[in-house]
C-alpha cells in the first residue's frame, strides 16, 4: 500500500520567515495530494491541494510543489505569521479500481516565534 | 458553529464501560468517516459510510461499532476498550465518496481509557 513520509516532525521559524514541509510517497499511482492544518483543539482543515497534472499551486502565502518523478511534494509558507502555528499533515490519495485510499503523513508541528 | 459537530469533546471510561461518540454534519454531505488520531502516528481511517451504507471497515476491532442512522448522523459505540484505544477520534464528512475531495473534520472526541 501507499506510504507517506513527512519531515520534519517539528519546525520553528521566526515570524516573517518562510517554512517548508516535505513529504514523500511510495506509490506512483497517487494523483491527489492535499495538505491539512490542525490548530490546537480543532480538527484538521484543508488548506491547499494539488493534483498530479500540475507541478505547483499557490494560494496567497501558501504554495505546494509536486515532483512526480521523485515522488515528493512540499508545502511552502511565506511571510509566516503567529496564526500559522499548528500541526500540518500531508496526504496522498491513490485510486485503485474505484477504491480510493487517502494516506496521511505523521504531521509537522510548526511554531512561529514572534 | 462548525459544519461537523462531535460530542462529547472529552470522555473518560473504564475498560468495562459502554459509551458512544456522536457526530452530526450540517453540510448536506453524503459520506461520513471515523478517523483515529494517535500521537506521532498518521490519521487512521476506521469506518466509511456513504448514504448510510458502510463501505469500508479497515480491520477495526469489534469493540468499536459504528452506526449511521441517516446521512447527517454518525455514531461510534464503544465497549470493553483497551488503554491503547485512548486517542482523539475524529469524524469527517465529504460531499461524495471520492477521497480526492475535501474532508470536513469535526473537532474530535478525546477518549481516555483507564
Amino acid at each position: 500500500g501507499e506510504n507517506v513520509e513527512q519531515h520534519p516532525s517539528t519546525l520553528s521559524v521566526q515570524e516573517g520567515d518562510s517554512a517548508v514541509i516535505k513529504c514523500t510517497y511510495s506509490d506512483s499511482a497517487s494523483n491527489y495530494f492535499p495538505w491539512y492544518k490542525q490548530e490546537l483543539g480543532k480538527g484538521p482543515q484543508l488548506i491547499i491541494d494539488i493534483r498530479s497534472n500540475v507541478g505547483e499551486k499557490k494560494d496567497q502565502r501558501i504554495a505546494v510543489t509536486l515532483n512526480k518523478t521523485a515522488k515528493h511534494f512540499s508545502l511552502h509558507i511565506t511571510e509566516t505569521q503567529p496564526e500559522d502555528s499548528a500541526v500540518y499533515f500531508c496526504a496522498a490519495a491513490i485510486s485503485n479500481f474505484g477504491n480510493e485510499k487517502l494516506t496521511f503523513g505523521t504531521g509537522t508541528r510548526l511554531t512561529i516565534i514572534p | 458553529e462548525t459544519g461537523v459537530t462531535q460530542t462529547p469533546r472529552h470522555l473518560v471510561m473504564g475498560m468495562t464501560n459502554k459509551k458512544s461518540l456522536k457526530c452530526e454534519q450540517h453540510l448536506g454531505h453524503n459520506a461520513m468517516y471515523w478517523y483515529k488520531q494517535s500521537a506521532k502516528k498518521p490519521l487512521e481511517l476506521m469506518f466509511v459510510y456513504s448514504l448510510e451504507e458502510r463501505v469500508e471497515n479497515n480491520s477495526v476491532p469489534s469493540r468499536f461499532s459504528p452506526e449511521c442512522p441517516n446521512s447527517s448522523h454518525l455514531f461510534l459505540h464503544l465497549h470493553t476498550l483497551q488503554p491503547e484505544d485512548s486517542a482523539l477520534y475524529l469524524c469527517a464528512s465529504s460531499l461524495g465518496l471520492a477521497l480526492t475531495g475535501e474532508l470536513f473534520f469535526g473537532e474530535g472526541s478525546r477518549l481516555t481509557v483507564l
